[in-house]
């Protein structure tokens, strides 16, 4: 299967700062990259589809202007979280889908952001 | 609205079966995936139904019944090292994958 990486692991920030937050595929080229936020004991969200040379596709009540996306290269894509404050606190996973086959898709693993 | 459904909690002995249901509403349906998560890591992959029936792979079993919108994981001979959340995400028909909140798996001696 594909390799992805997130960097960084974990990240504590004081509230007003930003933060970057990188995913890369590894072992092959990804034009397209997924975004998810998790809150303790809830499912995964849905954010946004990063799209190599264009902009992202933000999901509804996602703000894209705090969530900057930039997938600049086949091979990695960052999420900067604008002006962060303790609400954004989360775990941010990134994935990738290789091809159109469903059952493939791949993880990162996972940056925990804490914002005091 | 999409919906999916499953226990928030579920305890069972090592050594033991257990089975965690999965129930979905969605808009279409391409295919039903059971993730694995251990806590402060990224969820990974165990199983994928698109058609009706049971997959078996190794201790893990899954099934589905696309008329009832209904799946299970079947985990068999219980390890402590099975104890974490288990994810069911439905992909719908924009290919989206719309997940359940998880069912936490404790697993006692």
């Amino acid at each position: 299967g594909a390799v992805v990486s997130q960097h960084p692991s974990w990240v504590i920030c004081k509230s007003g700062t930003s933060v970057k937050i990188e995913c890369r595929s590894l072992d092959f080229q990804a034009t397209t990259m997924f975004w998810y936020r998790q809150f303790p004991k809830q499912s995964l969200m849905l954010m946004a589809t990063s799209n190599e040379g264009s902009k992202a596709t933000y999901e509804q009540g996602v703000e894209k202007d705090k969530f900057l996306i930039n997938h600049a290269s086949l091979t990695l894509s960052t999420l900067t979280v604008t002006s962060a404050h303790p609400e954004d606190s989360s775990f941010y996973i990134c994935s990738v889908r290789p091809g159109l086959d469903p059952n493939e898709q791949f993880f990162g693993p996972g940056t925990r952001l804490t914002v005091l | 609205g999409q919906n999916i459904d499953q226990p928030t909690e579920m305890t069972a002995t090592e050594g033991a079966i257990v089975q965690i249901n999965c129930t979905y509403q969605t808009s279409g349906f391409n295919g039903l995936f059971w993730y694995q998560q251990h806590a402060g890591e990224a969820p990974t992959f165990l199983s994928y139904n698109v058609l009706d029936g049971l997959e078996e792979k190794g201790r893990f079993s899954s099934f589905l019944s696309r008329s009832k919108g209904y799946s299970y994981l079947l985990l068999k001979e219980l390890q402590m090292k099975d104890s974490a959340s288990y994810l069911c995400a439905v992909m719908d028909s924009n290919y989206q994958l719309i997940w359940g909140a998880g069912t936490k798996l404790i697993i006692k001696p």
